[in-house]
């Protein structure tokens, strides 16, 4: 079936300093990808929507000059976390569609990221 | 606007007992309904989705999930839980019309007891 590879998975950085988040499709080609963020004992957030070969789409309150995110391939997808605060510390999950982006497939997602800023 | 909403943040049940998990949407059509579930500190696995047919939907380890359209409801069902069955559980609703991406409910925790 459908992977989703997501490194790392957990990462511990200073507070100013900025951290890269890989999310890869492995065995199929992803146009789609979605970054969401997930509070301790909250429900998943969606950050952004990352296309292929062009720029990310952001949801309301996210800010893309914070939460950079980069899809140059059709099988990576990168999130970075400039300048990274304590209030960012959160897990990051993506997720892609296999095949042909089609929705109904429900998105394969990554194991996530543990981000703590100290 | 759409919303899921989980009613049960937290349910306990013992081991071989059966379990509903509860789901509600607001959408002006059907949407695709998803569960999703989630280990600590793991990414989501698909249980089951939702389109359109048959309105009751069997999904991966034993679970199944009946939707209503007149409630405007999407509960994920189990006859005998195990103990690994343990984890946080996501409805998540998708619209037809948009890119895809997914709206989800607050999650429930389900405890399973020995």
């Amino acid at each position: 079936g459908a992977v989703v590879s997501q490194h790392p998975s957990r990462v511990i950085c200073k507070s100013g300093t900025s951290v890269k988040i890989e999310c890869r499709s492995l065995d199929f080609q992803a146009t789609t990808m979605f970054w969401y963020r997930q509070f301790p004992k909250q429900s998943l957030m969606l950050m952004a929507t990352s296309n292929e070969g062009s720029k990310a789409t952001y949801e309301q309150g996210v800010e893309k000059d914070k939460f950079l995110i980069n899809h140059a391939s059709l099988t990576l997808s990168t999130l970075t976390v400039t300048s990274a605060h304590p209030e960012d510390s959160s897990f990051y999950i993506c997720s892609a569609s296999a095949g042909t982006g089609n929705r109904k497939d429900g998105y394969t997602f990554g194991s996530g990221t543990r981000l703590t800023v100290v | 606007a759409q919303s899921v909403t989980q009613p049960d943040i937290h349910i306990t049940v013992s081991e071989g007992a059966s379990l509903e998990l509860r789901c509600n949407y607001s959408y002006g059509a059907t949407p695709y309904l998803f569960w999703y579930v989630q280990s600590p500190g793991q990414g989501l696995q698909l249980l089951l989705k939702y389109f359109s047919g048959d309105t009751l939907v069997q999904g991966i380890k034993g679970f199944e999930a009946e939707f209503k359209r007149s409630q405007s409801s999407f509960n994920l069902r189990k006859p005998s839980v195990h103990w690994s069955d343990a984890a946080e559980y996501f409805c998540a609703v998708g619209a037809p019309s948009n890119t895809g991406k997914l709206i989800f409910g607050q999650g429930t925790t389900l405890q399973v007891k020995p």
